[in-house]
């Protein structure tokens, strides 16, 4: 079947820099993408979505991007602070129903 | 407050020896899901009850079984547990279980060790 996978498995950044984690996706007919974030020891948590008819959506520090030309898609983090030290998923969605989850990059923040 | 609860949080069992994780929430959702998560790796889905109704994914084994006694609560249970079922376990609950409209609510999961 089609799945969601990630470009880099592992990103470190210095605290207050911005950090971006990408997503490559391979269902074209995907509509729906969702990052979750999953701290250690924890579920993921839902943290920002965006319908296949945008291309960007802003939330609270975060952007989702989706480049529907090249399947891609991006959260960035603006002023990462310690506490977005996480595992980031992406997830497809297809027809309300199929969810597919990307294989996760782990953000590590530096001090 | 919690919403989506496992009880335990760390479970060890032998190989081979059944086992029973647990999960109940306090959102009174219709849809709840249990995933799989093994180390370093997305959680991939096992099943879910719509409701009292089970839907199992096509490449479940089927040595993972559910049960779904009432609205609140949900388990899983691991008839004879290998090496390779040992991963972390989460719950998850929908409203209305629809991944564009609605939104997953997880629990903390539970991490099996199969000795």
């Amino acid at each position: 079947g089609e799945s969601v996978g990630l470009h880099l498995p592992t990103l470190s950044v210095q605290e207050g820099d911005n950090s971006i984690i990408n997503c490559a996706y391979s269902n074209s007919a995907s509509d729906y993408f969702i990052w979750y974030k999953q701290e250690s020891g924890k579920g993921p948590q839902f943290i920002i979505d965006i319908r296949s008819n945008m291309d960007k959506r802003q939330g609270q520090r975060v952007t989702v991007l989706l480049n529907k030309t090249v399947k891609h898609l991006s959260l960035q983090i603006a002023a990462t602070q310690p506490g977005d030290s996480a595992v980031y998923f992406c997830a497809d969605v297809y027809n309300n129903n199929d969810m597919r989850f990307g294989a996760g990059t782990r953000l590590t923040v530096k001090p | 407050d919690a919403m989506v609860i496992q009880n335990p949080r760390y479970q060890v069992t032998q190989f081979g020896k059944p086992v029973t994780l647990s999960c109940s929430q306090t959102l009174n959702h219709n849809v709840m899901y249990w995933y799989q998560q093994k180390s370093s790796q997305a959680p991939k889905l096992l099943f879910h009850y719509y409701d009292k109704d089970f839907n199992n994914e096509a490449d479940t084994p089927d040595n993972f079984q559910s049960r779904r006694p009432n609205t609140s609560f949900c388990f899983l249970d691991i008839r004879s547990p290998g090496l390779g079922d040992a991963a972390m376990y989460l719950c998850a609950t929908s409203r209305t279980g629809g991944f564009s409209t609605d939104t997953q609510y997880f629990g903390p999961g539970t991490r099996l060790t199969v000795l």
